[in-house]
């Protein structure tokens, strides 16, 4: 069974660089057939998708976060990260870590982290 | 980026009640929408994908419908453990976009 463990800073400072890492579990993060991505959700609110990237490299990223955000993979570690800069209050959300799931072309996320709250503020 | 606007926001229902929601596109996105679970303080949780195809695990009462820009989320015997937030997610085109949700609540 794969599993997903985000981990990182629930606290960032305005104007500082929020990062997050997520731990794959039960699964290889080199598998070709998944792509990895990063969704967030401010308090009460709806789901934003921030962007994804695949195992040989390949990013795409939401063009309204698009200048701030940086994904990375580590597979000897079986994690990805996000690295998001120049944070605001806006950026305050609970962030979760996904697996894409592909079928006829379309990805689908089939595997969610639990989720972690990160905070800006001074 | 592709808007997608569910109907309604929020809904009562009863134990034993059939309910649909409603998941509009902006534009043509063939059957490349899912349909999500989500708990409160838990994660979603993928039901529908493809507009009409049942996830792993999935209870049957849940079905998917629709194509091009007008998509439905059934379910036709509402259990005590269905009652949470149902989002729905366009995987047609960059960037990925979802629906605001729809609140289905105990009557």
């Amino acid at each position: 069974q794969v599993q997903l463990q985000e981990s990182g800073p629930g606290l960032v400072k305005p104007s500082q660089t929020l990062s997050l890492t997520c731990t794959v579990s039960g699964g290889s993060i080199s598998s070709g057939s998944y792509y990895w991505s990063w969704i967030r959700q401010p308090a009460g609110k709806g789901l934003e998708w921030i962007g994804r990237i695949y195992v040989y490299g390949g990013t795409n990223y939401s063009p309204s976060l698009k200048s701030r955000v940086t994904i990375s993979i580590d597979t000897s570690k079986n994690q990805f990260s996000l690295k998001l800069n120049s944070v605001t209050a806006a950026d305050t959300a609970i962030y979760f870590c996904a697996r894409g799931w592909h079928t006829s072309g379309w990805y689908y996320f089939d595997y969610w982290g639990q989720g972690t709250l990160v905070t800006v503020s001074s | 980026d592709i808007q997608m606007t569910q109907s309604p926001s929020s809904v009562s229902a009863s134990v034993g009640d059939r309910v649909t929601i409603t998941c509009r596109a902006s534009q043509d996105i063939s059957s490349s929408l899912a349909w999500y679970q989500q708990k409160p303080g838990k994660a979603p949780k993928l039901l529908i994908y493809a507009a009409s195809s049942l996830h792993d695990g999935v209870p049957s009462r849940f079905s998917g419908s629709g194509s091009g820009t007008d998509f439905t989320l059934t379910i036709s015997s509402l259990q005590p453990e269905d009652f949470a937030t149902y989002y729905c997610q366009q995987a047609n085109s960059f960037p990925y976009t979802f629906g605001q949700g729809t609140k289905l609540e105990i009557k």
